[in-house]
Order: C-alpha cells, then structure tokens, then sequence
C-alpha cells in the first residue's frame, strides 16, 4: 500500500529560527515528490519538486532533499518568517497521471 | 502562472438542499481534475478524478449519487452535493494539472462547506 508519512505532525519555532520537516514514503513505481505549503482556507501551493535523480533544490528559503535509496526527504525552511506558518504537505507521485499519495502535513508555527 | 479558480468560497445551506461549487482553469485546458475533501487539520483525501467529456472515476468509500461531478468543457468541472446534511460539512477543493509528468497540480482556494 502506498504511504506517505510526515513528521513532525506540528511544530512551533521562533522567528528567524530554521526548522526541517520530514517525509517518508512507500511509494512504488516512484515518479516525483512535490512540497506544498497550504495557508490556513487556502488550496495548496507548489514549493518544490524532486525527481528520482535528485538529491536537493532550493526555493528561496526553501530547502528540499530527497533519498531516492532510503524512500525519505525533507523540507528545510531557513531564517523562518511569520508567514511561513502554514501546513506544509508532501504529495508523492507513483508511475500514472493520477496516482498521487498524500501526507497528512506538518503544521508549522512561527511565533514572533 | 497558471491559475484554478474554485467558486464560491463559502456556502452555508440547509439540510437537504443541493449546492454547486464550479473549478475552473482559468489559462490552460485540463482534460482531468480532482475534487478533494479536507477535514479541519487533516490531510487533504481525494474523492474522484474528473474527467473531460465521461464519467468521473470515484474513490473507494464516495458516494457518487451525493457527490455529482461534470466536466463538460476543458476548463470546468463542477461538485453538486445533493440532499446535503450536516457531516457534508467540509472544505472541498479542487486541483489541476496542465499536462501530465512533472507539472505541478495547481489547486483551487477551496469551498467552505457550512450545512445547517
């Protein structure tokens, strides 16, 4: 069964603090593995992506990894502002258009 | 960017009655589109894959009679939840993609359900 698992499951920092999310997945044929930040009533917005062949990317303050071998990645959010609060949702693609997993998020909070 | 536009934002109804909420992909044409359920600090749980021009493919355990989809044109796909009652409540969204592979989904602002 495919599985996607996030931790932590919530998280408060400080701000200007950096902070690292997690996820593990089960997914099996692997395509790609996407992190969206989802603000409180909104839909989901795009951060990253990460193929098989890559092991990191950036996005400003935004930091992706990815271990193909191991089935984990992470998100790594530096010098974190106020409007970085927010769930942070990884969404692992499987070989197919709509074969797409979810996690259940990380919700982040950053405190002044 | 490309752009979803998800209508209306909020709807409160009463029990019993139907409500529309319309998807639109507002600078490309998706010939698929999903419809997504999100309970308040839960993950989002896809219920169906819309698709243009045929039947839309449910998830295990949704009840296609109450949650009727159309997706009669390239860029819009509609969610009718018939004979709604209070557990319907929920935020729903929507999301497309504009081609396959890679591109990323672009997700609507989402429906607040309120059934009274």
């Amino acid at each position: 069964k495919n599985q996607v698992e996030q931790s932590p499951q919530s998280l408060i920092i400080l701000e200007g603090k950096n902070c690292t999310l997690q996820c593990n997945y089960t997914v099996s044929p692997f395509s790609n593995l996407r992190w969206y930040k989802q603000d409180t009533g909104r839909g989901p917005v795009s951060l990253t992506i990460m193929t098989f062949s890559e092991n990191t990317k950036s996005n400003g303050r935004y930091t992706a990894t990815l271990d193909a071998d191991t089935k984990q990645s992470s998100l790594h959010i530096t010098a974190s502002q106020l409007s970085d609060s927010a769930s942070y949702i990884c969404v692992v693609s499987g070989q197919g258009y709509s074969t797409l997993t979810f996690g259940k998020g990380t919700m982040l909070l950053v405190s002044p | 960017g490309a752009v979803v536009s998800q209508h209306p934002s909020r709807v409160i109804c009463k029990s019993g009655t139907s409500v529309k909420i319309e998807c639109r992909s507002l600078d490309f044409q998706a010939t698929t589109m999903f419809w997504y359920r999100q309970f308040p600090k839960k993950s989002l749980m896809l219920m169906a894959t819309s698709n243009e021009g045929s039947k839309a493919t449910y998830e295990q355990g949704v009840e296609k009679d109450k949650f009727l989809i159309n997706h009669a044109s390239l860029t819009l796909s509609t969610l009718t939840v018939t004979s709604a009652h209070p557990e319907d409540s929920s935020f729903y969204i929507c999301s497309a993609r504009e081609m396959e592979g890679t591109s990323p989904l672009h997700f609507g602002n989402g429906t607040r359900l309120t059934v009274t």
